[in-house]
């Protein structure tokens, strides 16, 4: 089993809709758990941290079900500027590196 | 706001040459990061480094590999003996402690000939 796993997409969504993305991870010991988004050939930047409380950040809103070992993201009202890939990080219990899920692509259309 | 800064922005080396990848940390981050990613696949880290050891290491990072704090803002990644599979794009990052988000630069994109 990948150690995180994530839906490739992509997935194409006109302006305005509604889209999640789902991750799960494999180490149930894991510590802490982010989406980056990256743009083509660029470095991955922090969208936001995910708590088991969940958290809204804008139109972003992120869930960790730890019993689950799932990780979702959501994105309300979708703009063409959120086109990129994003990626579920996970940072392991053991140390302190992170590791990424392969990422999912969103394309948003006008 | 502060950001994590890498030098060169792309290097071309011919196979069986050392390259240095340089990078600049957030100032008051203590722990420090290299990762790459190969063309079309995912980010994969190599290497951590705390308190002026390496903290952790993949099986990437074998002994062609090495890391330097060599003065108090810079981190470098020295490829001793660069091999095809090498090219790729390296990530520098950092954080302020190990389980805060990791900032990262804007990579350094090595093709090796």
């Amino acid at each position: 089993r990948k150690e995180v796993e994530q839906d490739p997409g992509p997935f194409n969504v006109p302006e305005g809709a509604t889209v999640a993305f789902n991750c799960t991870y494999s180490n149930s010991a894991s510590q802490s758990f982010f989406w980056y988004r990256q743009d083509c050939r660029k470095e991955p930047k922090l969208l936001m941290s995910v708590y088991s409380s969940g958290n809204e950040d804008g139109r972003f809103t992120a869930q960790l079900n730890r019993a689950s070992q799932y990780i979702s993201l959501l994105i309300r009202d979708s703009k063409l500027s959120d086109s990129a890939t994003y990626l579920c990080v996970v940072n392991m219990e053991y140390g302190n590196k992170l590791v990424f899920g392969a990422g999912t692509i969103l394309r948003v259309k006008s | 706001e502060p950001e994590v800064t890498q030098t060169p922005s792309h290097q071309v080396t011919q196979m069986g040459q050392e390259v240095i990848l340089r990078c600049v940390p957030i100032s008051n981050h203590l722990y420090f990061y290299w990762y790459r990613q190969i063309l079309g696949q995912k980010v994969e880290f190599l290497v951590s480094f705390y308190n002026n050891e390496i903290s952790e290491k993949s099986e990437i990072f074998d002994d062609q590999f090495s890391v330097e704090r060599p003065d108090g803002s810079n981190f470098t990644l020295k490829i001793r003996s660069t091999k095809l599979e090498d090219s790729a794009m390296y990530f520098c990052a950092s954080s302020p402690d190990r389980n805060q988000p990791q900032h990262f630069g804007d990579g350094t994109r090595l093709s090796i000939l």
